[in-house]
């Protein structure tokens, strides 16, 4: 119950091409859907994030796309450049500050 | 900027040694959160501590321990290293929102090898 899937575990898209990753989760009571980028050899950082109040959440090229009725959310990358490659961890929050992280795609973006 | 800083990079210890992994945070926040990264399984959370002396356990507390004495500081303890704890730790910070689910800040890492 206190899972989040994420798919797929790796992606390569051309330059200029729209990056989507995939979550689901079970638990109904998570109530904050965060988004992190992690470059190789930094920690994660916080890149975008929804409450399920709302069904789409855009800054810049980065988009979620929430369906509180599935349970699932989903990152966009728009027009993905080389500088976009990293892996990339959805989480949800059960509360109290917590998190709980995804498995993480690694997204390479092709020049 | 918070700053979340790790006492080291990279870690090279043997089975059965006590490992201490240091944490410290420049922002004042009350939170503090250890996590291991392992590919394929993402990030989990080990314990947390929500002040100083507090302490609650995550997803998989088995063979570590934690201290924090002061604010800043959340120190990780393998009591006996092993094998399988071999791993990438990531420390990560937040202060207390108000019914907000505020940002984790998280510190670059430490690269723990058990032989």
């Amino acid at each position: 119950q206190q899972q989040v899937k994420q798919s797929p575990q790796s992606l390569i898209v051309q330059k200029g091409g729209i990056s989507i990753i995939n979550c689901a989760y079970e638990n109904t009571a998570f109530d904050y859907f965060p988004w992190y980028q992690q470059f190789p050899g930094k920690g994660p950082a916080l890149l975008i994030a929804i409450r399920p109040d709302v069904s789409e959440k855009k800054e810049g090229r980065f988009t979620i796309s929430f369906n509180k009725s599935a349970k699932q959310f989903s990152l966009h990358i728009m027009d993905s450049q080389p500088g976009d490659s990293a892996t990339y961890f959805c989480a949800a929050s059960p509360g109290f500050q917590k998190l709980v992280f995804g498995t993480g795609t690694r997204l390479l973006v092709s020049p | 900027d918070v700053k979340v800083t790790q006492s080291s990079r990279y870690l090279v210890k043997r089975t059965g040694e006590k490992v201490f992994l240091e944490c410290v945070q420049d922002m004042d926040h009350e939170n503090m959160f250890w996590y291991r990264q392992d590919p394929g399984l993402g990030l989990r959370l080990i314990y947390f501590s929500y002040d100083v002396k507090m302490k609650e356990k995550g997803d998989i507390p088995e063979g570590y321990s934690v201290s924090r004495e002061k604010k800043e500081r959340f120190s990780l303890i393998l009591e006996s290293a092993s094998t399988n704890q071999t791993s990438m730790y990531l420390c990560a910070s937040t202060q207390t929102g108000t019914g907000e689910v505020e940002t984790q800040y998280f510190g670059p890492g430490t690269r723990l090898l058990v032989l």
